[in-house]
């Protein structure tokens, strides 16, 4: 079966502008969950949905970044007014709903704003 | 505040040998411990998850064990074969309700023919 998938792949803005980035989970999946990783670093926690629900957006750096999943599968991750120290590798991860399963995640989505 | 450390941060054997992944955490109240290989420029994959209340999981030549009073978990990989070589990232899954992983730097591996 398909796994997670994220597009873009890569994506080349300049400071200032906004970008949007996409995560299809796994099918039935209901717990979806974004990250970032920056060069040399691990994985770092930034939101995370239950169904449609923001269930712990304390992860977001600032209210420049937001997330929206309206039908409880695709989210979309935004970010206004990018900034340099913006650039990161964003990844989206699913799992099937319960503490104690699996994270799956994507590719991930290169951000670089130049 | 969990916070989870991984040593050596860069790894080099030759094929063949067997080697062990330390990975150690500051809270033990978890709910389970993720490892996950990563190739550059790629997502994760998961390995292995061990549950709070498992000592080990096994998947092949991997071998996962935990120590959750200790906040110690190792990946041992037997056989060590060139395309093993990756990122080896452990991330645990903090109790109290959280469902976010907190994840260490990662151990950079590299297996040399």
């Amino acid at each position: 079966g398909a796994g997670v998938s994220q597009t873009p792949s890569n994506k080349v803005t300049e400071k200032g502008k906004y970008v949007e980035l996409r995560c299809d989970p796994i099918s039935g999946h209901t717990a979806l969950y974004w990250y970032r990783q920056s060069l040399g670093q691990g994985p770092e926690f930034l939101i995370y949905f239950q169904g449609t629900g923001a269930a712990d957006d304390s992860g977001l750096p600032n209210d420049r970044f937001f997330a929206v999943r309206p039908e409880g599968s695709v989210s979309t991750l935004k970010i206004q007014r990018t900034e340099r120290g913006d650039s990161a590798v964003y990844l989206c991860a699913s799992s099937p709903a319960g503490a104690y399963n699996e994270q799956f995640f994507g590719p991930g989505t290169r951000l670089t704003v130049l | 505040k969990q916070e989870v450390t991984q040593i050596p941060a860069a790894l080099s054997v030759p094929e063949g040998e067997n080697l062990v992944l330390n990975c150690s955490f500051t809270d033990s109240a978890i709910y389970n411990l993720q490892w996950f290989r990563q190739d550059p420029g790629k997502g994760l994959t998961s390995l292995l998850l061990i549950q709070s209340s498992q000592r080990e999981q096994t998947s092949g030549r991997l071998n996962a064990s935990l120590d959750k009073s200790s906040g110690r978990s190792t990946l041992y990989i037997a056989a060590s074969q060139p395309g093993d070589s990756a990122t080896y990232l452990c991330a645990v899954r903090p109790g109290g309700g959280s469902e976010k992983l907190v994840f260490g730097k990662g151990t950079k591996l590299t297996v040399n023919p």
